[in-house]
């Protein structure tokens, strides 16, 4: 099972930051929280990961909060583009681990 | 290539005949994974492998899945005595690392539909 917990929808609107919550209140010490997102008839995409310090890259920003019960990935100018699902989902580091995927987030960016 | 490629992108076939499903990684990604996505779902992790050897292979459903990896880059995924229940969309990942640590690279998907 997913140790993931997310909105099953949200919206937001072109231009503006995008802010998906995500709850993984049984995180382990040693779990890094990844995102991924699904566009339309494609494959996951990887997107970002983090241990407990906040990380940007040129994709999205991700904000773990200090007890790492919870994160939220922010998209900072959404696009049309970024409507897709998007899965948080959590994993040790070390060793071959597969991807467990909840249902994610049905993010639709609106004009 | 510059990413994941999966033949066929759509297969139609009729229940109890075998399909294969292919999946080229990345060159040099000794990683390798497949997953199964069925409508509405998120991917269901089906079997890992590292080179040549399949890792884990815990996802499998049952007997009439099977994977093959053959020289450690091209995988194909086998489906004997197909049932409908085995429609779903096909996805393999690759990743540099053995860990995927750093992210997989997914392909587009195979979509199976048993008829």
């Amino acid at each position: 099972d997913a140790k993931t917990t997310q909105p099953p929808s949200m919206d937001c609107a072109e231009g503006r930051a995008a802010n998906l919550p995500c709850n993984h209140s049984t995180i382990s010490g040693n779990e890094y929280v990844y995102w991924y997102r699904q566009i339309h008839s494609q494959g996951p995409q990887y997107i970002i990961h983090g241990l407990k310090n906040n990380e940007t890259n040129e994709m999205a920003s991700l904000i773990i909060t200090e007890d790492r019960k919870s994160s939220t990935l922010i998209l900072p100018h959404a696009t049309l583009r970024d409507t897709a699902v998007y899965y948080c989902i959590v994993r040790v580091f070390q060793g071959a681990q597969k991807l467990v995927f909840g249902q994610g987030t049905r993010l639709t960016i609106n004009p | 290539g510059a990413g994941v490629s999966q033949t066929p992108s759509n297969k139609v076939t009729e229940k109890g005949k075998y399909v294969e499903l292919r999946c080229d990684p990345i060159s040099g990604h000794t990683a390798l994974y497949w997953y199964r996505q069925s409508l509405g779902q998120g991917p269901e992790f089906l079997i890992y492998f590292q080179g040549t050897g399949a890792a884990d292979d815990s996802g499998l459903p049952n007997d009439r899945f099977f994977a093959v990896r053959p020289e450690g880059s091209v995988s194909t995924l086998k489906i004997q005595r197909t049932e409908r229940g085995d429609s779903a969309v096909y996805l393999c990942a690759s990743s540099l690392d053995p860990g995927g640590h750093y992210g997989y690279t997914f392909g587009s998907g195979t979509r199976l539909t048993v008829v």
